[in-house]
């Protein structure tokens, strides 16, 4: 059965820096993997999607990266700011017997301190 | 009305009511998905729909009746529930692919159940 671990559980630095989110999972056979942000009471926000074939994505001040041998993905975020504040969720989508659901982690926690 | 919609957002109910939430898409898309949110657990799956049909259920009670009349639109009925199912149910759709199929979230239901 497929296990997604993210650490830290929570994360408070000073605005400005640069920070690095980290997620493993247990079994490399995924199709891909969706890193998501959660506001408080709020639904996902879907930020970056790797697929087993690639390395690494990047959307403005994020990047993931994706080793599915190991089975580690990083998310890297540049620069932060206040309105980086929310739950960061890892989610990987498993290759095995068609299933289409996702795998969540527990979620980063993160504060961006002004 | 843009992406994923859930309807309601607040729900309290007794053990003893019935009560259905609703999702619908605006994407154009295949797959429809619930999810349940508890405090301190990941993002567990329940559902999944390709089609209108149902291709997984993750070992959900009964007392969880999901419904999906068409690709738009997805129903979960609630019957006999428990204080334990209090959560965060949240609903996502995708356009079924092998490799890609990114998930988009709406902005859930929170249900109290006394």
């Amino acid at each position: 059965k497929q296990e997604v671990t993210q650490i830290p559980a929570a994360l408070s630095v000073p605005e400005g820096e640069n920070l690095v989110l980290n997620c493993s999972f247990t079994d490399s056979a995924i199709y891909n993997l969706q890193w998501f942000r959660q506001d408080p009471g709020k639904g996902l926000t879907s930020l970056l999607l790797i697929q087993s074939s690639q390395r690494e994505q990047t959307s403005g001040r994020l990047n993931a990266s994706l080793d599915k041998s190991s089975g580690r993905s990083t998310l890297y975020i540049a620069a932060s700011q206040p309105g980086d504040s929310a739950t960061y969720l890892c989610a990987v989508r498993n290759s095995g017997g068609g299933a289409d659901g996702l795998t969540f982690g527990k979620g980063t926690h993160l504060i961006i301190q002004p | 009305e843009t992406g994923v919609t859930q309807t309601p957002r607040h729900l309290v109910m007794g053990m003893t009511n019935k009560k259905s939430l609703k999702c619908e898409q605006h994407l154009g898309h295949n797959a429809m998905y619930w999810y349940k949110q508890s405090a301190k657990k990941p993002l567990e799956l329940m559902f999944v729909y390709n089609f209108k049909e149902q291709t997984e259920n993750n070992s959900v009670p009964s007392r969880f009746s999901p419904e999906c009349p068409n690709s738009s639109h997805l129903f979960l009925h609630l019957h006999t529930l428990q204080p334990e199912d209090s959560a965060l149910y949240l609903c996502a759709s995708s356009q079924r692919q092998i490799r890609v199929n990114e998930q988009f979230f709406g902005p859930g239901t929170r249900l109290t159940v006394l």
